[in-house]
């Protein structure tokens, strides 16, 4: 149980471009999700939570015209790295918890986002 | 401010020989410490969620302890495929669920 879908587990874009990646919940709803950032050799950077049916919560210095995130149902989200630039290249991972009595996150397995 | 600091950054070990990771943390109340388990370019996969002062709980050749400041995993007997990074995490008070992440253990296992 506890499954985390990521899709696509890789990308290569051209600058400008926008770049959707897709988050599910494969047995359980996650009533909230969050989306993070790994650069090699680092941890995980929080960049928003995501909770189903609202507007999500971006952390401090996370331009969220720039990155989209909508949360449209229990069992889906979707980040939308929007005008990508090489900079954007990172390792993108989101997570989910499982109901409102734990904490635990759930990680899926990553997007590797590489931009031209 | 909360803060998660993980050492060593990097271990190495011999099959078989045990030893401990450490983490501290710095919280203002916690609601949980998670440890997590992850191997390159995949995401973290879970190991343990410790809530209280005294709490322990064991999976296969890992354990997972926890004090007022500081959380241990020991790790018994290794091998070869327990190399990861492993990651500690705080669930702070009121912070909507959010986790606070160390800068994780580097740790490889020799045959």
């Amino acid at each position: 149980g506890a499954v985390v879908s990521q899709h696509p587990s890789r990308v290569i874009c051209k600058s400008g471009t926008s770049v959707k990646i897709e988050c599910r919940s494969l047995d359980f709803q996650a009533t909230t999700m969050f989306w993070y950032r790994q650069f090699p050799k680092q941890s995980l950077m929080l960049m928003a939570t995501s909770n189903e049916g609202s507007k999500a919560t971006y952390e401090q210095g996370v331009e969220k015209d720039k990155f989209l995130i909508n949360h449209a149902s229990l069992t889906l989200s979707t980040l939308t790295v929007t005008s990508a630039h090489p900079e954007d290249s990172s390792f993108y991972i989101c997570s989910a918890v499982t109901g409102t009595s734990t904490d635990t996150q759930y990680f899926g397995p990553g997007t590797r986002l590489t931009v031209l | 401010e909360d803060q998660v600091t993980q050492s060593p950054e990097a271990l190495r070990l011999q099959e078989g020989e045990s030893s401990s990771l450490n983490c501290s943390y710095t919280v203002s109340g916690l609601r949980g410490l998670f440890w997590y388990r992850q191997d390159p370019g995949k995401g973290p996969e879970f190991l343990f969620t410790l809530y209280s002062a005294g709490e322990e709980k064991e999976k296969e050749r890992l354990k997972a302890t926890l004090t007022k400041k500081e959380s241990f995993l020991h790790i018994t007997a290794p091998k070869p495929e327990d190399s990861a990074t492993y990651l500690c995490a705080v669930g702070p008070s009121g912070s909507a669920r959010q986790l606070t992440f160390g800068s994780g253990t580097q740790l490889t296992v020799l045959p």
